[in-house]
C-alpha cells in the first residue's frame, strides 16, 4: 500500500482540455510537493505546499493543499502537448525522507 | 550549477557481476538520497545521508546493496552480486536539510542485469 495514492493512474486528453489529478493519504503531512518527470530524466520540482487550504498557481497549473493536510490536487487549464509527463506527489512522513506516490501519467494529444 | 550528476547513464551487466553507481550532489546540499524506479513499484527510497552520515537504510532491498558517502561531493551505490530483478532506473537526489526546499534529481542510471 502506497503512503500517497495518486489518481488517475493514466490520463489521455486532447490539447485545450482541462484536467485535475489527485494525491491522497491517510497521513498528515507538514508539506507536500509536486514533481513532473519526462522520459529519460529525473523528476523536477514544480511546487511545495505547506499550509492547509493553500492554493498556489504556476501559469496554467493550480495546486491545492487540503485543509487537513492529507491530500492535494493539481489542476491544469488548457493543457498543451508540452504538459505530457509523469506527475508525482511527494511528502515526508518523518523528518527528511520524501516518499513518492506512484504518479499520474498524462498524455496531451495535439 | 551543473545539477546532480550521475554516472553511468546506462549500465548493462551480467548476473553475478558487481555494479557501482556514482553520484555527485549539488555543492552546498547536505542531504543525499538514492531512489530506485520501476514501473511496478514506482519511486522507492533506498537510503539517505545527512552530512555524509547514513540516516535510514531501511529501503535497501538486501545485503547485496550497499551505499557510501565518503565526502560531501560524492556517493556510490553498489550491488554485489547483481541479479536480473535489480534492473531499474536508479536516481540520486540532493537537497538542503529541510524537505520544504525540494529535491534536485540527477538524470538517473538505467541498469539492466541480464
Amino acid at each position: 500500500t502506497q503512503l500517497l495514492e495518486q489518481s488517475p493512474q493514466f490520463l489521455s486528453i486532447q490539447e485545450g482540455e482541462n484536467l485535475t489529478v489527485y494525491c491522497n493519504s491517510s497521513s498528515v503531512f507538514s508539506s507536500l510537493q509536486w514533481y513532473r518527470q519526462e522520459p529519460g530524466e529525473g523528476p523536477v520540482l514544480l511546487v511545495t505546499v505547506v499550509t492547509g487550504g493553500e492554493v498556489k498557481k504556476l501559469k496554467r497549473l493550480t495546486f491545492q493543499f487540503g485543509d487537513a493536510r492529507k491530500d492535494s490536487s493539481l489542476h491544469i487549464t488548457a493543457a498543451q502537448p508540452g504538459d505530457t509527463g509523469l506527475y508525482l506527489c511527494a511528502g515526508a512522513p518523518s523528518n527528511n525522507d520524501m516518499r513518492f506516490g506512484a504518479g499520474t501519467r498524462l498524455t496531451v494529444k495535439p | 550549477d551543473a545539477g546532480v550528476i550521475q554516472s553511468p547513464r546506462h549500465e548493462v551487466t551480467e548476473m553475478g557481476q558487481e555494479v557501482t553507481l556514482r553520484c555527485k550532489p549539488i555543492s552546498g546540499h547536505n542531504s543525499l538520497f538514492w531512489y530506485r524506479q520501476t514501473m511496478m513499484r514506482g519511486l522507492e527510497l533506498l537510503i539517505y545521508f545527512n552530512n555524509n552520515v547514513p540516516i535510514d537504510d531501511s529501503g535497501m532491498p538486501e545485503d547485496r546493496f550497499s551505499a557510501k558517502m565518503p565526502n560531501a561531493s560524492f556517493s556510490t551505490l553498489k550491488i554485489q552480486p547483481s541479479e536480473p530483478r535489480d534492473s531499474a532506473v536508479y536516481f540520486c537526489a540532493s537537497t538542503l536539510e529541510g524537505v520544504n526546499y525540494g529535491y534536485t534529481f540527477g538524470s538517473g542510471t538505467r541498469l539492466t542485469v541480464v
